[in-house]
């Protein structure tokens, strides 16, 4: 079961262009919504992430836009850089017991070409 | 510091054969996760802890078994290893307080 759906699967995007990375969730009871970097051979790493109580979070160039109505969230990479060029997963957690449990969205494969 | 650091990073098992995957974190953390990675699917949360000696299922605990004897370490096992298990394979774990789990640099396994 699908809990987090996530698009495009890749991504092809100019330098200097504005990367869009979609999610959808399900769960109700999911509370906080990280996304993290993944590059080639490397362990995922934490980007950026929100609170449900908050419709916009912005770091430098990447900023989560967060919808709680229609349960949806986007990464949003201004200025791409060919150094941006990773996956990226989004992510929620639901607190089960204390273990804050993270569902992972399926990858979006960024590039981003000169 | 080395943060999450796990052993080894490739190994290649036949069909039937049995491996310990180690993970080891320098933080102090109380959670720790083994997930596995394959094309297309994420990151599928295999079994957790939260805490030294206890351990709970993931999503997909099938045909693996933890254990948590030391804070410090997360032990993954395959006792009969199938083609199936062929994925990259990542321990993480977080703290008591902010909701981020730093991830180690995984384990290519490959059964044939």
């Amino acid at each position: 079961q699908q809990q987090v759906k996530q698009s495009p699967q890749s991504l092809i995007v100019q330098k200097g262009g504005i990367s869009i990375i979609n999610c959808a969730y399900e769960n109700t009871a999911f509370d906080y919504f990280p996304w993290y970097q993944q590059f080639p051979g490397k362990g995922p790493a934490l980007l950026i992430a929100i609170r449900p109580d908050v419709s916009e979070k912005k770091e430098g160039r990447f900023t989560i836009s967060f919808n709680k109505s229609a349960k949806q969230f986007s990464l949003h990479i201004m200025d791409s850089q060919p150094g941006d060029s990773a996956t990226y997963f989004c992510a929620a957690s639901s607190l089960t017991g204390t273990a804050s449990k993270l569902t992972f969205g399926t990858g979006t494969r960024l590039q981003v070409t000169l | 510091n080395a943060g999450v650091t796990q052993t080894p990073k490739f190994r290649v098992l036949k069909t039937g054969q049995s491996m310990t995957l180690l993970c080891a974190q320098d933080m102090n953390h109380e959670y720790m996760y083994w997930y596995r990675q394959d094309p297309g699917m994420g990151l599928r949360l295999i079994h957790y802890s939260v805490g030294e000696g206890t351990t709970a299922k993931g999503e997909v605990p099938d045909g693996y078994n933890v254990s948590r004897l030391k804070k410090q370490n997360f032990l993954l096992g395959l006792e009969s290893a199938a083609p199936s298990q062929t994925s990259v394979y990542f321990c993480a774990s977080r703290g008591q307080g902010p909701y981020e789990q730093f991830f180690g640099p995984g384990t290519r396994l490959t059964v044939l």
